[in-house]
């Protein structure tokens, strides 16, 4: 079964302006963890930001944050002042034993 | 090492051969994974270690896939008989597995497989 949704496959956004990554989960668990990570076109994975189930405040790290709603079992990724690097791939991930990887989603930062 | 090693990053084989994939995790890092990643596409869970308990092996497409982690520590994805269809990123990944679940992955470069 599906753990983790990503439903936009490609988002573009103006370089300074925000833009709001989707993501959501299914799991009937009560404590779990939520990751972001961002893979440019190297290849590397890299860690973004986290956010556990139990936390009651969203996660923030730098320019980027997480809407984190967890009735609605939702953990968007909000980036800010969009810059060019931040042109690459992110996924979403979901921790229970194993670490469930969304389908990632595509953003290209415009000039 | 300070990362997550991979080795060798790069692997051309020809079809039907058997390949050999290793993985160095971070050292005190319990947990390791396999993931497999075709071009623009996600990672696709191959098989997670945890400790010394048996191996969750759910991902794994066929058969002719296994891994194994010597001493808790390094790890080899071995494909058998490799087909075309293998052609793709190989990456490994290790985790603390304390008593907080807040750790995050830490992820190699990958070895990119082709089979040609």
């Amino acid at each position: 079964a599906q753990k983790i949704t990503q439903t936009q496959p490609g988002m573009f956004v103006q370089e300074k302006e925000a833009v709001t990554l989707d993501c959501t989960y299914d799991t009937s668990d009560q404590s779990y963890g939520l990751f972001w990570y961002k893979q440019p076109s190297s290849g590397e994975m890299i860690f973004l930001i986290y956010q556990g189930s139990y936390d009651e405040q969203n996660a923030t790290e730098g320019r980027y944050s997480l809407n984190f709603q967890k009735a609605r079992k939702s953990a968007n990724l909000v980036i800010s002042a969009s810059q060019l690097g931040d042109s690459a791939m992110y996924f979403c991930a979901i921790i229970f034993n194993q670490f469930y990887f969304g389908t990632g989603t595509s953003l290209t930062v415009i000039p | 090492g300070a990362g997550v090693s991979q080795s060798p990053s790069n692997k051309v084989t020809e079809k039907g051969k058997d390949v050999e994939l290793r993985c160095d995790p971070i050292s005190g890092h319990t947990a390791l994974y396999w993931y497999r990643q075709s071009l623009g596409q996600g990672l696709e869970f191959l098989i997670y270690f945890q400790g010394n308990s048996a191996p969750d092996k759910s991902g794994l497409p066929s058969d002719r896939f296994s891994a194994e982690r010597t001493g808790g520590s390094v790890s080899t994805l071995t494909i058998q008989r490799t087909q075309q269809e293998d052609s793709a990123v190989y990456l490994c990944a290790s985790r603390y597995t304390g008593q907080f679940m807040n750790t995050e992955a830490f992820f190699g470069q990958g070895t990119r497989l082709t089979v040609v």
